[in-house]
């Protein structure tokens, strides 16, 4: 299995663009999360779902920030319009499913985020 | 509400000397803990976790890390570190509850 794949690996963006990064988690996992990780704040769960289906958005900063899962193999993070402060690695993951604290979440390498 | 501290930022040891890397929790029930590693440009790697039993756990790479439920704490040791040690760590706990929060991590640096 490849693990856990997401695109790009770096984006550079200017302010106000919309940016949209790729995750897909590995086959047969229920679940899948968003997190954010920046030096000011370490890793910030964004979002997970379950699925498909969103579960807990309470982390997604604000609106501008917008996550979906059309199918099971492959997820979606836009941020629209994106700022300087949205600078940062977002990483997804996946998880075969519940018990959730018995089973590891496998960690994607992640996308770095720069917005000029 | 729940926290996680990992209370240094930045710790340097020689090769070969040992390590303890902090990590002290607020949970209304004890959670399952973990401990992840990160190399520079990689993603994070499972090294431990503790569900129950027996508060010692080992890991991968050498790691180990002690529950101690007194102090709320999951501290993570290594008797003799090498330089691929060098990465930042990061305690997670788990609320049980589909949820795993972050510490915010501290940096190892190996000295020659």
């Amino acid at each position: 299995d490849a693990g856990v794949i997401q695109s790009p690996r770096h984006e550079v963006t200017e302010m106000g663009q919309e940016v949209t990064l790729r995750c897909k988690p590995i086959s047969g996992h229920d679940y899948l999360f968003w997190y954010r990780q920046t030096m000011m704040r370490g890793l910030e769960l964004l979002i997970y779902f379950n699925n498909n289906v969103p579960i807990d958005d309470s982390g997604m900063p604000e609106d501008r920030f917008s996550a979906k899962m059309p199918n099971a193999s492959f997820s979606t993070l836009k941020i629209q319009p994106s700022e300087p402060r949205d600078s940062a690695v977002y990483f997804c993951a996946s998880n075969p499913g519940r018990p959730l604290s018995t089973d590891t979440q496998y960690f994607g390498p992640g996308t770095r985020l720069t917005v000029l | 509400a729940q926290s996680v501290t990992q209370p240094d930022i930045h710790i340097t040891v020689s090769e070969g000397a040992s390590l303890e890397l902090r990590c002290n929790y607020s949970y209304g029930a004890t959670p399952y803990l973990f401990w992840y590693v990160q190399s520079p440009g990689q993603g994070l790697q499972l090294l431990l976790k503790y569900f129950s039993g027996d508060t010692l756990v080992q890991g991968i790479k050498g790691f180990e890390a002690e529950f101690k439920r007194s102090q709320s704490s999951f501290n993570l040791r290594k008797p003799s570190v090498h330089w691929s040690d060098a990465a930042e760590y990061f305690c997670a706990p788990d609320d049980r509850d589909d949820k795993i929060i972050f510490g915010k991590g501290t940096r190892l640096h190996i000295l020659p």
